[in-house]
């Protein structure tokens, strides 16, 4: 079993809907999640991290954790031909741990 | 302007003739790790650095090495470079080990023939 999965898509979804990725990761004692964004041949940004079980949200994005279920979600409202891109889930164990990559899921905004 | 910077950003090179990909970051960072991202296995982690002359090992390190001497520089050395190394590398950097937010250098794609 790969330590953070995700599905690769592509994920379409027309403008201004919502889009909803999803990343669940082996490791129970998990405490730290990023989603980064990554445009195609650009380098990966960090656009959110969550730390605690529920919701938190940024703008048009909303990270949500739920470490029972051992799952974490990146929702985008109002989704925009500019989200376009590929999201990586990232995890981490304790403060001292690496991250760990998830392969990304490809999203794709329909104008 | 804080920033990772790469070089070369693209390289094709034959099998087996040595190359150096350098890194350099301006934050003053004591984490810089090197990750190459092939497609649907994402980012792995080749080489990671936690300080000045303290290196360790990633999870695909075989046919690379790395170096620290100085705390701006990470450059990854690939020896005899193999086909199989052919992909998309990036260099990154964060505060420390584990910092979530980590700084990443724009890529270089390599290609070895």
């Amino acid at each position: 079993q790969k330590e953070v999965e995700q599905n690769s898509g592509p994920l379409s979804v027309p403008e201004g809907a919502i889009a909803s990725l999803n990343c669940t990761y082996s490791d129970r004692g998990s405490q730290s999640f990023f989603w980064y964004r990554q445009y195609s041949g650009k380098s990966p940004e960090l656009i959110m991290s969550i730390y605690s079980n529920g919701d938190k949200e940024d703008g048009r994005f909303t990270a949500q954790l739920n470490k029972a279920s051992q799952y974490v979600s990146l929702l985008i409202r109002d989704s925009q031909p500019s989200d376009s891109a590929t999201y990586l889930c990232a995890v981490r164990r304790t403060s001292y741990d690496k991250v760990i990559f998830g392969p990304g899921t490809s999203l794709s905004v329909i104008p | 302007e804080a920033q990772v910077t790469q070089n070369p950003r693209y390289l094709i090179t034959v099998t087996g003739k040595k190359l150096t990909v350098t890194c350099s970051q301006n934050m003053n960072h004591e984490y810089m790790s090197w990750y190459r991202q092939d497609p649907g296995l994402g980012l792995r982690q080749i080489y990671y650095s936690m300080n000045v002359e303290v290196t360790d090992k990633g999870d695909v390190p075989e046919g690379y090495k790395v170096s620290r001497k100085e705390k701006r520089n990470f450059p990854l050395i690939l020896e005899s470079p193999s086909p199989n190394q052919t992909s998309l590398y990036f260099c990154a950097s964060s505060l420390r080990q584990g910092a979530g937010e980590q700084y990443f250098g724009p890529g270089t794609r390599l290609t070895v023939t």
